[in-house]
């Protein structure tokens, strides 16, 4: 089955660039997301990139993509205290192509 | 665009009574609606796939006729925990896919935190 794994915490200073890692496994995946949680609430896609793609950049966010190592990652330039929340990585999988969540990283940012 | 309404965000209830929670696409259609429970610090579980018109598809271990599952039109999908026993205290996220659109991202709700005292 399809699984997708991220590391649980990262903490990092303000200021400093941040980077969130995620394996997945299904390699037939033509999307794969990023999505942020803040406390008690939703998460919000930041981003997506197509499986054709290596690199996406928009504004503060660079996802990179490996498909031969299925490893993809989330860097976060500059990162704000109001960048500390959980992020998920996600890829679409099963007949409804629903989305398969990473467990999420707790990105903490410290002043 | 692409937001999901989910009402209510927080509701308290007895144990053995019924809670129906509704999501709403509010300014797109979505044939397909996703409902999740996320526990503390863990990663969303996906309970249900709720399309529009037909018979919602329960992951395993879901029991169907605990949580009830009503996608009636192309902008609503409601969840309804029947008689709730304090294990089923938990938030309840929903998202929707978009009709129109095929990159299969779903847009979330806010969530709903169910505690059943």
């Amino acid at each position: 089955g399809e699984d997708v794994e991220q590391s649980l915490f990262l903490s990092v200073r303000e200021g400093d660039s941040s980077v969130i890692n995620c394996t997945y496994t299904d390699s037939s995946s033509t999307y794969l997301y990023w999505y942020k949680q803040e406390p008690g609430a939703g998460l919000q896609l930041l981003t997506y990139i197509f499986s054709n793609m290596d690199m996406k950049q928009d504004q503060r966010l660079t996802v990179l993509l490996n498909k031969k190592d299925k490893h993809l990652s989330l860097r976060i330039a500059d990162t704000q205290t109001g960048d500390s929340a959980i992020y998920f990585c996600a890829e679409p999988s099963g007949s409804a192509r629903q989305l398969t969540f990473g467990s999420g990283t707790q990105l903490t940012v410290l002043p | 665009g692409a937001v999901v309404s989910q009402h209510p965000s927080r509701v308290i209830c007895k144990s053995g009574t019924s809670v129906k929670i509704e999501c709403r696409s509010l300014d797109f259609q979505a044939t397909t609606m996703f409902w999740y429970r996320q526990f503390p610090k863990k990663s969303l579980m996906l309970m249900a796939t709720s399309n529009e018109g037909s018979k919602a598809t329960y992951e395993q271990g879901v029991e169907k006729d605990k949580f009830l599952i009503n996608h009636a039109s192309l902008t609503l999908s409601t969840l309804t925990v029947t008689s709730a026993h304090p294990e089923d205290s938990s938030f309840y996220i929903c998202s929707a896919r978009s009709s129109r659109v095929a990159t299969y991202e779903q847009y979330f709700g806010p969530g709903t935190r169910l505690t059943v005292t």
